[in-house]
């Protein structure tokens, strides 16, 4: 079945640094979605990605979608604390096939961020 | 900004007792989720519910789970005989479309099996 694979698993930074997570899908997306979840919380969609070799920015956050759409990335620029948590990538197969189009999340890369 | 609720926050229950999961997805939203999440590890993906059926369901959504959606606003997971593996944190989510925008997750139910 669909793996998505997510790195690193942690990430320690001092406030200003840059972060960045990547994400490799063992098949085609249909598309790629990205969600944050802070300590204690649940998950909070942040972005789609759809068409292959997508770049959007959501303020200091650039998210990418691979040319073949099986990797992704996120990088955020200048951390500040309040950017701790976990971020997660999600992935959605192809309609078609036996998969009506479960999302199936990375590992995810836990942020910590010192001031 | 739509929520999705879920209730109760915290449940903890007997091995092989019987618990019910309840939750009310965004009023428009035409799909709904249940997700777990085993302390400090990943989401997995347990069931999608579409026109008052499921769609798809993982290895993990057993005989011993099952989903309804019993009126129009609440959606349920029942676990019929609890094991001590099945202490998770239990999402529930719903969208408005399966491929366009993402999924709208509760707040969580945090399951314990003593």
């Amino acid at each position: 079945g669909q793996q998505v694979m997510q790195i690193p698993q942690y990430q320690h930074v001092q406030e200003g640094e840059d972060f960045t997570t990547y994400c490799n899908s063992s098949t085609t997306l249909s598309n790629i979605q990205w969600y944050k979840q802070r300590p204690g919380g649940h998950p909070v969609f942040l972005i789609q990605l759809v068409k292959s070799g997508e770049v959007k920015k959501q303020k200091r956050l650039t998210f990418q979608f691979g040319e073949a759409k099986k990797n992704s990335s996120l990088h955020i620029t200048a951390t500040q604390t309040t950017d701790v948590g976990t971020y997660f990538c999600a992935g959605q197969p192809i309609a078609g096939g036996t998969s009506y189009g479960k999302l199936t999340f990375g590992q995810g890369t836990i942020l910590t961020v010192h001031p | 900004e739509p929520e999705v609720t879920q209730t109760p926050s915290h449940q903890v229950t007997q091995m092989g007792q019987e618990v019910i999961l309840r939750c009310v997805p965004i009023s428009n939203h035409l799909y709904f989720y249940w997700y777990r999440q085993i302390l400090g590890q990943k989401v997995e993906f347990l069931v999608s519910f579409y026109n008052n059926e499921i769609s798809e369901k993982s290895e993990i959504f057993d005989d011993q789970f099952s989903v309804e959606r019993p009126d129009g606003s609440n959606f349920t997971l029942k676990i019929r005989s609890t094991k001590l593996e099945d202490s998770a944190m239990y999402f529930c989510a719903s969208s408005e479309w399966v491929r366009r925008g993402g999924y709208t997750f509760g707040s969580g139910t945090r399951l314990t099996v003593v």
